[in-house]
């Protein structure tokens, strides 16, 4: 079936640092990528997407490229701040018999430091 | 808009307790889901509906109820209490023209003793 790894967490950084979160996915067909950000104590929220190979999704600085070469969807982010300190899903697109199901990986906890 | 709404944010029951956790979202989304986010397990579906009236199984179902009477309101019932349902329960909701961009309530942390 589907399925998302992500690196292990947790992440430290500093404030400014350069960020990335590896994902990669295993899939039937060409499913959608997306990376969902949870706040402490909050719902997850839609980050970014992409819907097709080498789209690249962007938001709030962070950036990610769909590569069906590598199965991969890595997050990247140029100089973090205190505020993105969250946990961060990579998930897919799972289609069938009307679901519209998103695969998730495990989560990666980011925190931030000044 | 208030987007998606759940009750109650915490919740402790006793093994064989049965309870409701209710959902609502003001979007006139069609497709309403309930997810779980164990640690380190990332959130599985438990069960989802594409519209009023039609509802179906997830990954985790076992369980769980869930029924669908109107577009707005998605609850989920658990039937007899388990310490193995000790979990954070979301629901989410999207619409049709992008229903894997989902938005999450707040969350419900249950724990069963």
């Amino acid at each position: 079936g589907d399925s998302v790894t992500q690196m292990e967490g947790p992440v430290t950084l500093s404030e400014e640092a350069f960020l990335t979160i590896n994902c990669t996915y295993t899939a039937t067909g060409y499913p959608s990528l997306f990376w969902y950000v949870q706040y402490p104590g909050e719902g997850l929220q839609l980050l970014l997407k992409a819907t097709k190979a080498d789209d690249k999704g962007s938001n709030k600085g962070f950036e990610a490229t769909y590569r069906k070469e590598t199965t991969s969807f890595h997050l990247e982010k140029g100089s973090v701040q205190v505020s993105d300190s969250a946990v961060y899903f990579c998930a897919l697109s799972t289609s069938g018999a009307g679901s519209y199901q998103l695969t998730f990986g495990k989560g990666t906890k980011l925190s931030v430091i000044p | 808009n208030a987007g998606v709404t759940q009750t109650p944010k915490f919740q402790v029951l006793k093994t064989g307790q049965s309870m409701t956790l209710q959902c609502a979202q003001d979007m006139n989304h069609e497709y309403m889901s309930w997810y779980r986010q164990d640690p380190g397990m990332g959130l599985r579906l438990i069960h989802y509906s594409v519209g009023a009236g039609i509802t179906d199984q997830g990954e985790v179902p076992n369980g769980y109820n869930v029924s669908r009477s109107t577009t707005e309101d998605f609850p989920l019932r658990l039937l007899s209490a388990a310490p193995s349902q000790t979990s954070v329960y979301f629901c989410a909701s999207s619409n049709d023209r992008a229903p894997y961009e989902q938005y999450f309530g707040p969350g419900t942390r249950l724990t069963v003793t």
